[in-house]
């Protein structure tokens, strides 16, 4: 079974232009949540989608943001790029949400860089 | 709100020798779950173990053991016979029961030294 997917692996862009990463959740797993990682910061919660709906939202600024497709895949998009936008995306994914104890399995996550 | 808290940025240890990798939480929830999750070079992060907060007894996973103690709010990871390819970012994690929402630690970074 294939595991998480993340596109690209290395990103750079400037101040002020616009981004989407993509992510494909592990064959048959519904729910896809999105980190940001930066040093010292650990991961921070961007947000969860079930199902096309989004369910969980952390505390990021509404240039985030995102979406899910009915084949599960989901997309993230940030607008208006700062240089503090720049961290390492994760993309995890679980089988359903809701059922606690579910291990999240993560992509290999995309490194943005903003210049 | 929820909060993970790990105070060791970096920790080293000699091969085949053991490490604790110390982490303390604050929740007012009482349903919860707990994990490590250790993240190598090639940045995916890989599920190390889970404890689920209603046990009392410490869930080990072959070399590595964690002491839970839930009245202190502490979960800390024990790594024992230490080997090269346990150097990785290790991540301490909460999962509320209601909400399935993850909250993660800042990272504690172990080396091993051969």
């Amino acid at each position: 079974k294939a595991g998480v997917t993340q596109t690209p692996r290395y990103l750079i862009k400037t101040r002020g232009q616009q981004v989407t990463l993509s992510c494909s959740p592990i064959s048959g797993h519904r729910s896809v949540s999105w980190y940001q990682q930066t040093p010292g910061q650990g991961l921070q919660f961007l947000f969860e989608y079930f199902s096309e709906t989004q369910r969980n939202k952390g505390n990021f600024p509404g240039r985030f943001s995102g979406r899910q497709f009915s084949n599960s895949r989901s997309e993230m998009n940030v607008s208006t790029l700062e240089l503090g936008d720049s961290a390492l995306y994760l993309c995890a994914s679980s089988p359903q949400a809701g059922a606690t104890n579910e291990k999240l399995f993560f992509g290999s996550g995309t490194q943005l860089s903003v210049l | 709100a929820q909060t993970v808290t790990q105070s060791q940025p970096e920790m080293s240890v000699q091969e085949a020798e053991t490490v604790t990798l110390s982490c303390t939480y604050d929740t007012s929830e009482s349903d919860y779950y707990l994990f490590w999750y250790k993240q190598p070079p090639s940045r995916q992060m890989i599920l190390v173990i889970r404890q689920e907060a209603y046990k009392q007894q410490n869930a080990t996973e072959n070399r590595f053991s964690v002491n839970f103690q839930k009245a202190a709010k502490s979960f800390s990871l024990k790594i024992s016979d230490s080997q090269l390819g346990d150097a990785a970012m290790y991540f301490c994690a909460l999962e509320i029961r209601a909400g399935n929402q993850f909250y993660f630690g800042t990272g504690t970074s172990l080396t091993v030294i051969p």
